[in-house]
């Protein structure tokens, strides 16, 4: 089955410490997304990214980072100078091919910082 | 789509009783609208969306929406609700052409027995 893949599913992060979460998908969709889910506050853009080896920044990109090595690949990178890292992080992909981008999501990976 | 509002962040309701949540956008052009529904610690799935055509589109789960250009809303509704409705419904909209996807803040559904 195609689909998208978040990992790890629960993610706990000492403070000072960088950590990486994992997004794979086999839909063969050319862009890819990172979104922060907070309570009360919807879903806010991170990065994204169109074709592989090129990405943009989104509305909260400062203290992360990414890569687009694979066009099934998009990794999450938060460092340590995200002042307030918990949440839950969404990864999703879409087909440029398709007229209205619909967005198909992860499951989500739930950071704490301890 | 330059911004998405959902009116209410929560609506309880008894089971089987109709709901309706509701919806606002702006844009100074076109757009495509989306429904979301995501269930506790899950990724969001898509429930139905507006591309062109019929105002009234159906999507899974018994839910419809209906588009109204002139009052710049997009407002989903069930006209019987179930326990497993529980959950956090987003309303979405993009630009007809544009990538981003501009959000609302959720609208959490509670249904009672």
């Amino acid at each position: 089955d195609g689909g998208i893949t978040q990992s790890p599913k629960y993610l706990f992060r000492k403070e000072g410490q960088n950590v990486t979460l994992s997004c794979e998908q086999n839909l063969n969709h050319d862009a890819m997304y990172w979104y922060r889910q907070d309570p009360g506050q919807g879903l806010r853009l991170i990065y994204y990214s169109q074709i592989v080896n090129d990405f943009q920044k989104g509305d909260i990109a400062e203290g992360y980072s990414v890569s687009r090595e694979k066009k099934e690949s998009f990794p999450l990178t938060v460092t340590s100078a995200q002042k307030n890292p918990t949440a839950f992080y969404l990864c999703a992909s879409t087909t440029l091919a398709s007229q209205y981008n619909e967005q198909f999501f992860g499951p989500g990976t739930r950071l704490t910082v301890l | 789509a330059q911004s998405v509002t959902q009116l209410d962040s929560q609506v309880p309701v008894f089971e089987e009783a109709p709901v309706e949540l509701r919806c606002n956008y702006s844009s100074s052009v076109s757009v495509y609208l989306f429904w979301y529904v995501q269930y506790p610690n899950q990724g969001l799935q898509l429930l139905l969306k507006y591309l062109s055509g019929s105002t009234l589109v159906k999507g899974i789960n018994g839910f419809e929406a209906e588009f109204n250009k002139s009052q710049t809303s997009f407002h989903l509704r069930k006209p019987s609700v179930h326990i497993s409705d529980t959950a956090e419904y987003f309303c979405a909209a993009i630009n007809t052409g544009g990538f981003k996807t501009i959000f609302g803040a959720g609208t959490r559904l509670f249904v009672k027995a």
